[in-house]
């Protein structure tokens, strides 16, 4: 099946810092999905980005599909950032459903 | 809208009992999932719909098993719960192609 890895596994930063998120993947995808999940484990999507760039407030994303990974931009880090940070792929049809990577970490301190 | 429903939130079994997990999405969507997250770990898929009426294994399927009951719901029973079911359980609904999936808030799960 496809391979997703993401990268740092943990990251922790003060709060205004920038931070840049990094997913790759080991085959052509058709859709690719970023997730936060809070600290009372909800899955909140962030973006529907199987290429191009999006941007949603202090966050952006952009996914290079011919090059086979996405991006994830958080500009001025606060507090409520703080969780982990996952990538979903599927390569198409619905037949696999979402494969997702290990996730990142973030911690954003006071 | 309430989006992908999941019940119950939290639940504990004791080794060898059974349960059903429930979910319903009011999207709209013809496919759903079931999905479990370990310590760690990213989600894995248990098993998937790609629509009504037909149900397939995913990465995970042994010691678990589904039913789609119509186009809203999809329900995961485990018929005799082992401690290394111990996880949460996360349901997710979409349609195909081009759209994104919604999760459920999850169902944790202790088995003892």
């Amino acid at each position: 099946g496809i391979q997703v890895e993401q990268s740092p596994p943990d990251l922790i930063l003060q709060e205004g810092a920038n931070s840049t998120l990094r997913c790759n993947f080991s085959d052509s995808v058709n859709n690719l999905q970023w997730f936060h999940q809070n600290p009372w484990g909800q899955l909140i999507n962030l973006f529907y980005i199987p290429s191009g760039t999006k941007q949603n407030g202090r966050l952006s994303a952009t996914t290079v599909a011919t090059e086979r990974y996405s991006l994830l931009y958080i500009s001025s880090s606060q507090t409520t950032d703080s969780g982990v940070y996952f990538c979903a792929v599927e390569r198409g049809g619905g037949a696999d459903g979402l494969t997702f990577g290990k996730g990142t970490h973030l911690i954003i301190q006071p | 809208n309430a989006g992908v429903t999941q019940t119950p939130k939290f639940q504990v079994l004791k080794t060898g009992q059974s349960m059903t997990l429930q979910c319903a999405q009011d999207m709209n969507h013809n496919s759903m999932y079931w999905y479990r997250q370990d310590p760690g770990m990213g989600l894995r898929l248990i098993y998937y719909s790609a629509s009504e009426g037909t149900t397939d294994k995913g990465e995970v399927p042994n010691g678990y098993n589904v039913s789609r009951l119509n186009k809203r719901e999809f329900s995961l029973r485990l018929e005799s719960a082992a401690p290394s079911q111990t996880s949460v359980y996360f349901c997710a609904s979409i349609t195909f192609p081009n759209t994104e999936a919604f999760f459920g808030q999850g169902t944790r799960l202790t088995v003892v």
